[in-house]
């Protein structure tokens, strides 16, 4: 079935940069996605990434995509404690409504 | 600041209630959909619409049943609450468009003893 892979942790000092990765299975997806959760709440879009693009920067958020390798990743600039907090990389499920399916999160850790 | 509202926040139930958990947005989107987030972390989709009168299955088999009588309302149900059911449920809504934010309420942290 469809499947989107993350690693589970990063742990980063502040002001170093971040990159946090992830493959996905479904080549027809056609929008990718980063959403950012902080403890105790729900999920807001951080970016999206469209298919026929490489490359998205967005302030300190640089989005790069591998679509042969099925490879996203999602670079943070300058990383602050601010930045802590579990990121998800989401594709669209053509066959589910264009619902968006989710990795497990990568838990981001930001100490100073 | 998205306008979609999940209620209760929380809940602790005993095994074999029944509960509604409630879902609103107020942006008019048709397509909405409920997601369970494990405690580690990982998000299924259990139930989508389309609209007014569609519900469909996700991903992840839900013992959970969900309807669509209002735009803006999309209910989630247990008949009959079981432990294994304890996870945190999020709501989400988005335009009829494939490339549109979906918007994510606060969730509802269900915890069945």
């Amino acid at each position: 079935g469809e499947d989107v892979e993350q690693s589970l942790f990063l742990s980063v000092r502040e002001g170093d940069s971040s990159v946090i990765n992830c493959t996905y299975t479904d080549s027809s997806s056609t929008y990718l996605y980063w959403y950012k959760q902080e403890p105790g709440a729900g999920l807001q879009l951080l970016t999206y990434i469209f298919s026929n693009m490489d490359m998205k920067q967005d302030q300190r958020l640089t989005v790069l995509l591998n679509k042969k390798d099925k490879h996203l990743s999602l670079r943070i600039a300058d990383t602050q404690t601010g930045d802590s907090a579990i990121y998800f990389c989401a594709e669209i499920h053509n066959q589910a409504g264009t619902a968006l399916i989710f990795g497990k999160g990568t838990t981001l850790s930001v100490s100073s | 600041e998205a306008d979609i509202y999940q209620t209760p926040r929380y809940l602790v139930i005993g095994t074999g209630k029944k509960i509604t958990l409630e879902c609103s947005q107020t942006m008019g989107h048709d397509k909405m959909y409920w997601y369970q987030q494990d405690p580690g972390m990982e998000l299924h989709l259990i139930h989508y619409s389309y609209g007014v009168n569609s519900t469909e299955k996700g991903d992840l088999s839900s013992e959970s049943t969900v309807s669509r009588i209002r735009t803006e309302h999309f209910p989630l149900t247990l008949e009959s609450a079981r432990p294994s059911h304890t996870s945190q449920y999020l709501c989400a809504s988005s335009e009829c468009v494939v490339n549109t934010e979906a918007f994510f309420g606060q969730g509802t942290r269900l915890t069945v003893v």
